[in-house]
Order: structure tokens, then C-alpha cells, then sequence
């Protein structure tokens, strides 16, 4: 079984610019939840969805949003970047069915803000 | 805030020594505590987990100890091999959703 694929892997932007970042859970799992990695904060949660719905949302400010397709890949975009907006960018995805509680992470993109 | 607080950030162990790494949790609420492993270059993956309703879980050379009247939970990795050699994440989530709360990890490094 494949798993957690996200694209792209490495991205390079510049202030004030946007970004879309894309991922394509395990097969058969139907959320997908959407983390930020930094050395300074660490992983925080940016939001979670589910059949296409936003199921859970994290403290992050609204240039940060997402959206889950019927095929259940979801893309995350970040608008207006700033330099604190460079991290790691990781992508999960669960099954609900049944609801382990497990997330499965793919390798994450590395988001650079010039 | 941080609602985990993980310690210490960083730590080495010789093989085949004990390596412990510690949290505490403020929210009474949450039910479901997992320990992720994260290589470089990778994305963390589930080592293990507990719910409040064991005070220890094992598998393998991994243990959780869980006290829930302290609120806090530990990671024991006994026998330690140099390809345990990563950073560690305990987090806590409530209700079985998947917003989870991350520590700040530990940095192990086993030393041949």
C-alpha cells in the first residue's frame, strides 16, 4: 500500500508571494490533517478534513486555509508568505473506520520564504 | 501555549542503556496519548500509545508509563540500539479526533 505522498517535496518562494501544497493520502483513508514543523514551535496543527468538510481548525491566521477533493487528496495554500511562514509542512492521513486515533504522515514539504 | 511539555530536548545514551523522556499535559480531557518517531527526512510515525484507562503499555524494548492523577507519561526505551537514534514526540488528543497536541521532542542519540 502507498503511502502519504506530498508534493512538492522542496519550494522556494519570496515574500508576499503564495503557495499551494498538495497531498495524496493512503488509499482507503478519508482524513487528512494538515501540520506545520518548526524548530522554534515545533508541530502545531493547522486542520483537519473529512469527506471533504473542515472537521478541526488550528490557531493560525487566514492566509493559511484548504480544501479536500472527492477523491479525498487535499491541497493546503498559504497567500501573502512571510518568512515566518518557512517550515516543514507535513500532511496525514487516518482512517476513521476504525478510528485508531493513528495519523500517518507523509515526508512533508520544506517550505523556504526569501 | 504549549498544552504537552516534553523533556529533556535532547539526550544520549550508550547502547544498551535505558533511554526516558518525560511529559506532562494540562488538559484533563485529553484520552488518547502517542509517541511519534521522527528519522531525518521524515515524517514522524506512531511508536506506541495508551489510554488513560492502563497506567502501562510495552511492546517491545518501547514502554509507556502513564499516571494520570499527576498528569504526566513517559517513554522508556529499554536496551537502546543505535538505529533508536532520532527525535521522539509524545502528544495527547481528546475524543479520538486528530488534532493532536505535539511535545517539543527529544533529540535521542545512542552512542555505539
Amino acid at each position: 500500500k502507498a503511502g502519504v505522498t506530498q508534493t512538492p517535496r522542496y519550494l522556494i518562494k519570496t515574500r508576499g508571494q503564495q503557495v499551494t501544497l498538495s497531498c495524496s493520502p493512503i488509499s482507503g483513508h478519508r482524513s487528512v490533517s494538515w501540520y506545520q514543523q518548526t524548530p522554534g514551535q515545533g508541530l502545531q496543527f493547522l486542520f483537519e478534513y473529512f469527506s471533504e468538510t473542515q472537521r478541526n481548525k488550528g490557531n493560525f491566521p487566514g492566509r493559511f486555509s484548504g480544501r479536500q477533493f472527492s477523491n479525498s487528496r487535499s491541497e493546503m495554500n498559504v497567500s501573502t508568505l512571510e518568512l515566518g511562514d518557512s517550515a516543514l509542512y507535513l500532511c496525514a492521513s487516518s482512517t476513521d473506520r476504525p478510528n485508531t486515533g493513528e495519523l500517518f504522515f507523509g515526508e512533508g514539504s520544506r517550505l523556504t520564504v526569501l | 501555549q504549549q498544552q504537552v511539555k516534553q523533556s529533556p530536548q535532547s539526550l544520549i545514551v550508550q547502547k544498551g542503556g535505558i533511554s526516558i523522556i518525560n511529559c506532562a499535559y494540562e488538559n484533563t480531557a485529553f484520552d488518547y496519548f502517542p509517541w511519534y518517531q521522527q528519522f531525518p527526512g521524515k515524517g514522524p510515525a506512531l511508536l506506541i500509545a495508551i489510554r488513560p484507562d492502563v497506567s502501562e503499555k510495552k511492546e517491545g524494548r518501547f514502554t509507556i508509563s502513564f499516571n494520570k492523577s499527576a498528569k504526566q507519561f513517559s517513554l522508556h526505551i529499554m536496551d537502546s540500539q543505535p538505529g533508536d537514534s532520532a527525535t521522539y514526540f509524545c502528544a495527547a488528543s481528546l475524543g479520538g479526533d486528530y488534532k493532536l497536541s505535539f511535545g517539543a521532542g527529544t533529540t535521542v542519540t545512542v552512542r555505539a
